[in-house]
């Protein structure tokens, strides 16, 4: 069975700092791995994914992932963080695309 | 204009009635998932379907039933059996073929 561990429930961190909300899995077998992001009282969007291939991936946004499979790792990265940034975010991991295990979320909270 | 539609938005129950929570989707996604979100827990599995008349338990099925007479539509019913059924719920959906799940903007159950 897979696991997903976030290990920060709250990251509070001020406009234009350097951010990275850790995610560390557990499965005996290859996974996808997930970011998603969830505004107030919102359905949960899809950030970026890992799939195979190259191990760093990015967003359309400034966010980005890397895939550490030594470390079990997603750890999600932005250099420099605005507003509407604030959310909470979920790391997910799936068999195939078939049915998901989700983290318990890492609410981020940008500071004027 | 495609997308997953969730009603209502928020719905208030008395204790010990059953309600029923729609999810209707336009994307013709094969596969339709029903989440329960509650604070620090993420997201736990009540119900999903790959085919029309057909469904699974997930990791909390119990105090829930669901239907999916039609590949559009997957509503979920809380009956009085479940406990503790205030919670926000979220509906997904996938293509078979892809790995990854669309959600829509959820509903906010509360039990008064």
């Amino acid at each position: 069975a897979q696991s997903v561990t976030q290990l920060d429930s709250q990251v509070p961190v001020f406009e234009e700092a350097p951010v990275e909300l850790r995610c560390n899995y557990s499965s005996s077998v290859s996974v996808y791995l997930f970011w998603y992001v969830q505004y107030p009282n919102q359905g949960l969007q899809l950030l970026l994914k890992y799939l195979s291939g190259s191990t760093l991936v990015e967003s359309i946004n400034g966010f980005e992932a890397e895939f550490n499979k030594s470390q079990t790792s997603f750890h999600l990265r932005k250099p420099s963080v605005h507003i509407s940034d604030t959310a909470e975010y979920f790391c997910a991991v799936s068999l195939n695309g078939q049915n998901f295990v989700f983290g318990p979320g890492t609410r981020l909270s940008v500071l004027p | 204009d495609g997308g997953i539609t969730q009603s209502p938005k928020y719905l208030f129950r008395k204790e010990g009635q059953n309600v029923t929570l729609s999810c209707e989707q336009n994307l013709n996604h094969d596969a339709m998932y029903w989440y329960r979100q509650d604070p620090g827990q993420g997201l736990r599995l009540i119900y999903y379907s790959q085919i029309v008349n057909d469904f699974q338990k997930g990791d909390i099925a119990e105090g829930y039933s669901v239907s999916r007479e039609k590949k559009e539509s997957f509503p979920l019913t809380v009956t009085s059996a479940q406990k503790n059924p205030t919670a926000f719920y979220l509906c997904a959906s996938r293509l078979l073929a892809s790995d990854t799940q669309y959600f829509g903007p959820g509903t906010r159950l509360t039990v008064l």
